[in-house]
């Protein structure tokens, strides 16, 4: 099983503040990052998959960037809204667990946008 | 859009009951998940099953197993409930199974165990 780490566990920021939060797995043998949305009542939805060191990827007001040498993604998110309230689960995949795309996912940045 | 519905929102069951979560999808997925989610433990995978008939265990098997008989459903089976086994359990399906492809989850089933 793949040590995946998120931080911080939770995070409440006001209406127009600009956050981010980390996403911590191992370097060696990286494939892919998969980040996801979870809004309470609601499925896990894919935000972005990224492969390549130094990847950029951007939603919106989201964006996400990829370190896979020091193993490490950031996932931003710009002018934070009430609608983005939600927790954000990364998920990595590596080239040794197998399993096609059988993904581990970190236990997620809880994040609560206040008016 | 791609749909993966399950069969119940909520379930109330005993200890002891044979339980049987359903899921399908409409998008002719080869890959379908079940994970559990528990607060403070994120999204852990129970199984998964790549085609029609065939499944692999995935970090937390025991004390379930699946069925996949036709390649849009999949369904896992709750031998025998436990109290432990009160969870969100959460089906997923996605494309194929390379590394970048995106899971598409359904809308949970919040399982009680009295």
């Amino acid at each position: 099983i793949l040590n995946v780490e998120q931080s911080p566990q939770s995070l409440h920021v006001q209406e127009g503040d600009s956050t981010n939060f980390t996403c911590s797995f191992p370097s060696s043998n990286f494939y892919a990052l998969h980040w996801y949305r979870w809004e309470t009542a609601k499925s896990p939805e894919a935000l972005f998959v990224m492969t390549l060191n130094g990847d950029e990827k951007k939603k919106g007001r989201i964006s996400a960037t990829l370190n896979t040498k020091e193993g490490y993604s950031y996932l931003y998110i710009k002018g934070s809204q009430p609608e983005d309230s939600a927790t954000y689960l990364c998920a990595p995949k590596d080239l040794v667990t197998g399993g096609g795309n059988k993904l581990t996912f970190g236990t997620g940045t809880q994040l609560k946008v206040e008016l | 859009d791609v749909k993966v519905t399950q069969s119940s929102r909520y379930l109330v069951k005993r200890t002891g009951e044979k339980v049987f979560l359903e899921c399908v999808q409409d998008m002719d997925h080869e890959n379908m998940f079940w994970y559990r989610q528990d607060p403070g433990l994120g999204l852990r995978l129970i199984y998964f099953s790549y085609d029609v008939k065939m499944k692999e265990k995935g970090d937390i098997p025991e004390g379930y197993s699946v069925s996949r008989e036709k390649k849009e459903r999949f369904s896992l089976i709750l031998e025998s409930a436990s109290t432990n086994q009160t969870s969100m359990y959460l089906c997923a399906s996605s494309m194929s199974g390379r590394g970048t492809d995106t899971q598409y989850f359904g809308p949970g089933t919040r399982l009680t165990v009295l």
